[in-house]
């Protein structure tokens, strides 16, 4: 299995922050690794898929890099709808799909 | 635009089969290189791939479920399905189902349905 890193597990910021998330596999992944975000109580969204390709309809204050093992996932500017849980899913081992733990992102 | 709605029993007896059901509106399940999958989340914890099939009913299961799992199509009526059987506590659960797309560039999930939780108790 690929194991997927998220870091942190939570964190907390105010509106208007510039925030990263961090997630690390267990071994190179290419680019094959995508974001969600999770409010309470909703599906996942998808945000951005390949590393760094924005989904259709998403703000563009989300963005993705990274390759190989190390990915983030930058929030250029926090508005208040952005506080939610964020996961991280690799396919490179498709169809084994795994996904990261997590990251709680709060309001400070 | 594709929307899906999980259904199903949301109470499940211990040892018994788990059965839940993907009606997919607003597009043809057939239509398009899409495979369709379920993914699960217990209360409080992360996200966890079950599986997945094809419209020609090829399917892949999460290996930690392939015993128990099994994934079928039934493009008449738009409609994809969930059976896990012989549960425990430790699949209660949101089952979600998901469009899973896919290129070069990798698969990802979108959309997915609400979610339906399943809770396995006497």
């Amino acid at each position: 299995d690929i194991q997927m890193t998220q870091s942190p597990s939570s964190l907390s910021a105010s509106v208007g922050d510039r925030v990263t998330i961090t997630c690390r596999a267990s071994q190179s992944i290419s680019s094959y690794l995508n974001w969600y975000q999770q409010k309470p109580g909703k599906a996942p969204k998808l945000l951005i898929y390949a590393a760094s390709s924005l989904q259709s309809g998403v703000p563009s204050r989300f963005s993705g890099s990274g390759s190989g093992t190390d990915f983030t996932l930058t929030i250029s500017s926090l508005q208040p709808e952005d506080f939610a849980t964020y996961y991280c899913q690799q396919s490179y081992s498709t169809p084994f799909i795994t996904f990261g733990q997590g990251t709680r992102l709060e309001i400070k | 635009q594709v929307q899906l709605q999980e259904s199903g029993p949301g109470l499940v007896k211990p040892s018994q089969t788990l059965s839940l059901t993907c009606t997919v509106s607003g597009g043809s399940i057939s239509s398009g290189s899409y495979y369709w999958s379920w993914i699960r989340q217990p209360a409080g914890k992360g996200l966890e791939w079950i599986g997945r099939i094809y419209t020609s009913g090829s399917t892949n299961y999460n290996p930690s479920l392939k015993s128990r799992v099994t994934i079928s199509v039934d493009t008449s009526k738009n409609q994809f399905s969930l059976k896990l059987s012989s549960v425990t506590a430790a699949d209660t659960a949101v089952y979600y189902c998901a469009r899973d797309d896919y290129d070069s560039s990798g698969n990802w999930f979108d959309p997915w349905g609400q979610g339906t939780l399943v809770t396995v108790s006497s």
